[in-house]
């Protein structure tokens, strides 16, 4: 149990075109998701906290006007890389937390990641 | 703000080494992540702690809440265990603190 999916899994794109990154917990409903980039040959930093049905936290340093998160249901979060450019050129994480109850409660389990490429 | 320490950087050992990968942290937290991260990019996630030790198969992880440390070890090391170990620690409603990850080559 406890499974989060990413969609797409690599992507490349032209400069300038926006790009929507899905993630998704499988059985569990993640009452919080959070986002994180890789840049090469980093560590993962987080990008924001995501609460369904709330606006996301963005941490310092991040531009929320263009990296839109949307948390419409407690199984799904959407980033939106808006008008990329070649410097968004990144790896994608999101993870997800369990509630309060049940066997993993207030654990976070990870997606598998998300390439992304603009030309 | 928490620091997370990885040692060492970069990991070279022959197949069928025991290998260990430490994580430090500077504050406490409420659990800690290892996740792994083959070349290609997509992350597993290997273990969640909050105290002790937990095994799977031939990891095993460890944490020392007092001192803030944990360590991974793989016994009977495979080339295919060749990957980027990454220690990540908080959780509860905070997102994560990542080390720059171990990158270990086992060579068969």
């Amino acid at each position: 149990g406890a499974v989060v999916s990413q969609h797409p899994s690599r992507v490349i794109c032209k400069s300038g075109t926006s790009v929507k990154i899905e993630c998704r917990s499988l059985d569990f409903q993640a009452t919080t998701m959070f986002w994180y980039r890789q840049f090469p040959k980093k560590s993962l930093m987080l990008m924001a906290t995501s609460n369904e049905g709330s606006k996301a936290t963005y941490e310092q340093g991040v531009e929320k006007d263009k990296f839109l998160i949307n948390h419409a249901s407690l199984t799904l979060s959407t980033l939106t890389v808006t008008s990329a450019h070649p410097e968004d050129s990144s790896f994608y994480i999101c993870s997800a937390r369990v509630g309060l109850a049940g066997v993993y409660k207030n654990e976070q389990f990870f997606g598998p990641g998300t390439r992304l490429t603009v030309l | 703000k928490n620091e997370v320490e990885q040692s060492p950087q970069n990991l070279t050992a022959q197949e069928g080494e025991f290998i260990t990968i430490n994580c430090s942290y500077s504050v406490g937290i409420s659990a800690l992540h290892w996740l792994q991260q083959h070349p290609g990019g997509g992350i597993v996630s290997l273990f969640m702690l909050s105290s002790g030790k937990k095994k799977h198969g031939r990891l095993i992880a460890t944490i020392n809440i007092q001192e803030k440390h944990s360590s991974l070890h793989i016994t009977a090391s495979h080339p295919r265990d060749s990957a980027v170990y990454i220690c990540g620690t908080g959780g509860g409603a905070d997102g994560l603190t990542f080390g720059k990850g171990t990158h270990l080559i086992i060579q068969p």
